[in-house]
């Protein structure tokens, strides 16, 4: 059963270019949520995408948008960079509503994003 | 605005030692999680608590949680070098339903020295 997998694992681009993160769920998960995380520091959530829809959404400029196919995988976009959204990226997938005691969000590996 | 603290930040110690990380936050709510992170690798999913009084263990980890006192704690054993990590809590934001949004505190980077 495959995880979370997010593509690709590094990324080096230039401020003002845009760049696209890709995220798998884990088979049987319905729910893409999308964390920032800034060296030293914790994950910020940037939204959530659920039924091809953008459901929840946090503090992040319009320059951060995304999207969800009808296979459950989500993208991340991001335009005109700044030297500031380098960062590490992480994808975490849950089945939407799920009760009970478990993890409901699996996280994946992340892709390590670096703006010159 | 929902506000998640650790302390401490960071935190040296030495094998076989006890110590304990706290995680406070500032709005009522219904669950909080404890991850592992290690260097430049994803976050790892220790436990979750989801009701006031809950311990969870495992090894020579154990977290509680408080729902009072809107603390959380993670209790760490007889420290040994493999638990170097960072480890961060996350608490559900109460206004996202079914969302369930998380907010994680700074993390608590830990060394266990020999």
């Amino acid at each position: 059963d495959a995880g979370v997998t997010q593509s690709p694992t590094h990324l080096i681009k230039t401020r003002g270019q845009q760049v696209t993160l890709r995220c798998s769920p884990k088979s049987g998960h319905d729910t893409v949520s999308w964390y920032q995380q800034a060296l030293g520091q914790g994950p910020q959530f940037i939204f959530q995408y659920y039924e091809e829809e953008e459901r929840q959404r946090g503090n992040f400029p319009d320059r951060f948008s995304g999207h969800q196919f009808p296979n459950y995988s989500s993208e991340l976009n991001v335009n005109a960079l700044l030297l500031g959204d380098s960062a590490l990226y992480l994808c975490a997938s849950s089945l939407l509503g799920q009760a009970g005691t478990g993890n409901e969000q699996y996280f994946g590996p992340g892709t390590r994003l670096t703006v010159t | 605005e929902l506000k998640v603290e650790q302390n401490p930040l960071f935190l040296s110690m030495q094998e076989g030692k006890n110590y304990t990380i706290y995680c406070n936050y500032s709005t009522t709510s219904d669950r909080l999680y404890w991850y592992r992170q290690d260097p430049g690798k994803s976050l790892e999913s220790l436990f979750v608590l989801l009701s006031n009084g809950a311990v969870k263990q495992e090894g020579r980890l154990m977290a509680s949680l408080d729902t009072k006192a809107r603390l959380s704690t993670l209790h760490i054993t007889a420290a040994v070098h493999d638990l170097s990590a960072t480890y961060f809590c996350a608490v559900v934001l109460p206004s996202s339903g079914s969302a369930r949004q998380l907010t994680f505190g700074s993390g608590t980077q830990l060394t266990v020295l020999p």
